[in-house]
């Protein structure tokens, strides 16, 4: 069956340090997003990729970069870890941008940066 | 004003019962809604889309009110395992698709 799967589930660091979060889907789907979910803020899109060598910033995208090399992967990268950026990350990937497209999630990775 | 608000909850239910969410979004150019579930510390999952006409899926209704800008989900003869946060989901496709922040259902023996 097809999955999206992320890697680790799990990180802890320390502020400063560059981390990177895998995401690899086996949906074929051309778009693939990255959310971070805190309390009190629900969902919020940090990139997005629309295919191969696409990327755009979310609505919180400082701080963090993505590339899309392929279609499987869009890992996503906090350049210098700090604090603020404890929290748990989702990848989700869909088929389309048109109506109809429901979005697939992975399981998540829980971040905390000490 | 976000674009896609939800009522928090939590809603606290007994089994058996029937439940009602609401969500209202701000764009009225948004085409696509969907209901999502999400288990404590896990990933959301999609419940099912919204169709302009309603749908039903087992106990689960959902519908859409254009003219309102709003829409529903339905949870009738509740279980325990339908304790869960529930998203709302709005938008015209692609990024901007948005998700309200969730209600917290509690479904109680």
């Amino acid at each position: 069956d097809a999955e999206i799967t992320q890697s680790p589930r799990h990180k802890i660091t320390e502020t400063g340090r560059q981390v990177t979060l895998a995401c690899h889907q086996t949906w074929n789907h051309n778009n693939m997003f990255w959310y971070r979910q805190d309390l009190g803020h629900g969902l919020r899109l940090i990139h997005y990729s629309y295919g191969v060598h696409d990327t755009n910033k979310g609505e919180v995208s400082d701080g963090y970069s993505v590339s899309r090399s392929n279609t499987e992967d869009l890992p996503l990268t906090l350049e210098s870890a700090a604090s603020s950026q404890t929290s748990v990350y989702f990848c989700a990937s869909s088929a389309g941008t048109g109506k109809g497209q429901p979005q697939h999630f992975g399981d998540g990775t829980r971040l905390s940066i000490l | 004003r976000k674009e896609v608000e939800q009522d928090p909850g939590p809603f606290n239910v007994p089994e058996g019962a029937t439940v009602a969410f609401n969500c209202t979004y701000s764009n009225s150019a948004s085409q696509s809604f969907f209901w999502y579930r999400q288990d404590c510390r896990k990933e959301p999952k999609l419940l099912m889309s919204v169709y302009s006409s309603g749908n039903e899926d087992g106990r689960f209704t959902a519908q859409l009110n254009r003219a309102s800008q709003y829409i529903s989900l339905l949870i009738r003869d509740s279980k325990l395992s339908d304790s869960a946060t529930y998203l709302c989901v709005g938008g015209t496709g692609g990024f901007k698709t948005i998700f309200g922040a969730g209600t917290r259902l509690f479904v109680k023996a």
